[in-house]
């Protein structure tokens, strides 16, 4: 089975500020790992994704991740974060044989002016 | 637009009664995912479909069901309602192949009253 820990449940920051929302994961398989973003009364949409290749994985709306396979470990960044970014982010992973993810219990990212 | 559709957006029901979910994933998707996010206890996986077949089960109550139908659809049954199972509930779909990235619908609201 897959566990997966969001290490904050809510990010404050300022506008233009740089922003890492933590994702922690555990699992005896070969997993993939995903974040999502909830904006307020939507449902959830994909920001990327990490499958194999690059530990390096770049998502919509300048967002980017990195896959850390020691630390198991998959920290959603972005250098620059406006206004529109606040939402609840979601970090989920998948065991690479089996179609169902696990997802963290979210972190709420509020950028303020 | 994720292409998948839920309905309707809003329910208000009063507990004991009975109510149904509709679901209709992204064209081509096998896969639909039955999801119930409340505050006090996040998201939570309740049940996935496959073409037609259960093919995992989550934190589903013993009063709740779903099913997928021919045209893969599907539905979500909450009966003998309470308090409790107000909540937004999420339906998603995914792709066929190895990518295991969901695609959510915009959700049912579900007060129960």
């Amino acid at each position: 089975a897959q566990s997966v820990t969001q290490l904050d449940s809510q990010v404050p920051v300022f506008e233009e500020a740089p922003v890492e929302l933590r994702c922690n994961y555990s699992s005896s398989v070969s997993v993939y790992l995903f974040w999502y973003v909830q904006y307020p009364n939507q449902g959830l949409q994909l920001l990327l994704k990490y499958l194999s290749g690059s530990t390096l994985v770049k998502g919509i709306n300048g967002f980017e991740a990195e896959f850390n396979k020691s630390q198991t470990s998959f920290h959603l960044r972005k250098p620059s974060v406006h206004i529109s970014d606040t939402a609840e982010y979601f970090c989920a992973v998948s065991a690479t044989n089996a179609g169902k993810s696990t997802f963290g219990d979210g972190t709420t990212l509020t950028v303020k002016p | 637009d994720s292409g998948v559709t839920q309905t309707p957006k809003h329910l208000i029901t009063a507990t004991g009664q009975r109510v149904t979910l509709r679901c209709s994933p992204r064209s081509g998707d096998l896969s639909v995912y039955w999801y119930q996010q409340s505050l006090d206890q996040g998201l939570q996986f309740l049940i996935q479909y496959y073409n037609g077949e259960e093919r995992a089960k989550g934190n589903i109550l013993e009063r709740f069901s779903a099913q997928q139908f021919p045209d893969l659809h599907s539905e979500l049954n909450l009966s003998s309602l309470e308090l409790g199972d107000s909540a937004l509930y999420f339906c998603a779909s995914r792709p066929s192949g190895d990518s295991y990235e969901q695609y959510f619908g915009p959700g049912t609201r579900l007060t129960v009253t």
